[in-house]
């Protein structure tokens, strides 16, 4: 699975947009970009996942690069309880692998008032 | 649907004590995962199950923890004996095998501290 790269921390004002970057410039062409997140003391969330195009589900918008290399989360109206730990995690498609998530350190978003 | 069960959320043992988890997966997942997350790093791969056979145990330190899962639903990990680097929470999750890109659904994990 590819490697990704992601800021250690990001502030955010509550009502503004979150923005998350996430960097996977050697993902390869069957490989999907998954968020997940985690609030303290719980397990990590599905947010979304994507391929190619951009999708938009009632969580969050992913954002993904015409060449691939990277995509952005974005959390139209972040709130306080959006401060957690975001993930970016390169899967191969469920044919090719295991299904299993490989996760990094992840982005802490703290969402201040 | 109701997510997935972990039980105890929290226990504490001593050191080369034994202590096994419980996890119940979402109805009708066919695949389970066992993660360790240690405290400021992400989740990592212990072991994960295909119904009841074991697909990836590559990561499972084998000389202490064990895994399994009976009859396909639920599973059980346990560590034997303990070490005091076994501090962590252990997460379970599971997924509807079988449906192209289906996520993965995680327990709230069990915290686990060794003294």
């Amino acid at each position: 699975d590819a490697k990704t790269t992601q800021p250690t921390s990001m502030d955010c004002a509550e009502g503004r947009a979150a923005n998350l970057p996430c960097n996977h410039s050697t993902i390869s062409g069957n490989e999907y970009v998954y968020w997940y997140r985690q609030i303290h003391s719980q397990g990590p969330q599905y947010i979304i996942h994507g391929l190619k195009n951009n999708e938009t589900n009632e969580m969050a918008s992913l954002i993904i690069t015409e060449d691939r290399k990277s995509s952005t989360l974005i959390l139209p109206h972040a709130t306080l309880r959006d401060t957690a730990v975001y993930y970016c995690i390169v899967r191969l498609s469920y044919s090719s692998n295991t299904g299993k998530l490989i996760f990094g350190q992840g982005t802490t978003l703290q969402v201040k008032p | 649907e109701a997510g997935v069960a972990q039980s105890p959320r929290y226990k504490i043992i001593e050191k080369r004590q034994s202590v096994a988890f419980w996890c119940n997966p979402i109805s009708g997942h066919a695949t389970l995962y066992w993660y360790q997350q240690i405290l400021g790093q992400g989740p990592k791969l212990l072991i994960q199950f295909q119904n009841n056979g074991v697909v990836d145990d590559s990561q499972l330190p084998k000389d202490r923890f064990s895994a399994e899962r009976l009859k396909g639903v639920d599973s059980t990990l346990k560590i034997q004996p303990a070490k005091l680097e076994d501090s962590a929470v252990y997460l379970c999750a599971s997924r509807a095998g079988g449906r192209g890109n289906s996520p993965l659904h995680f327990g709230n994990g069990t915290r686990l501290t060794v003294t």
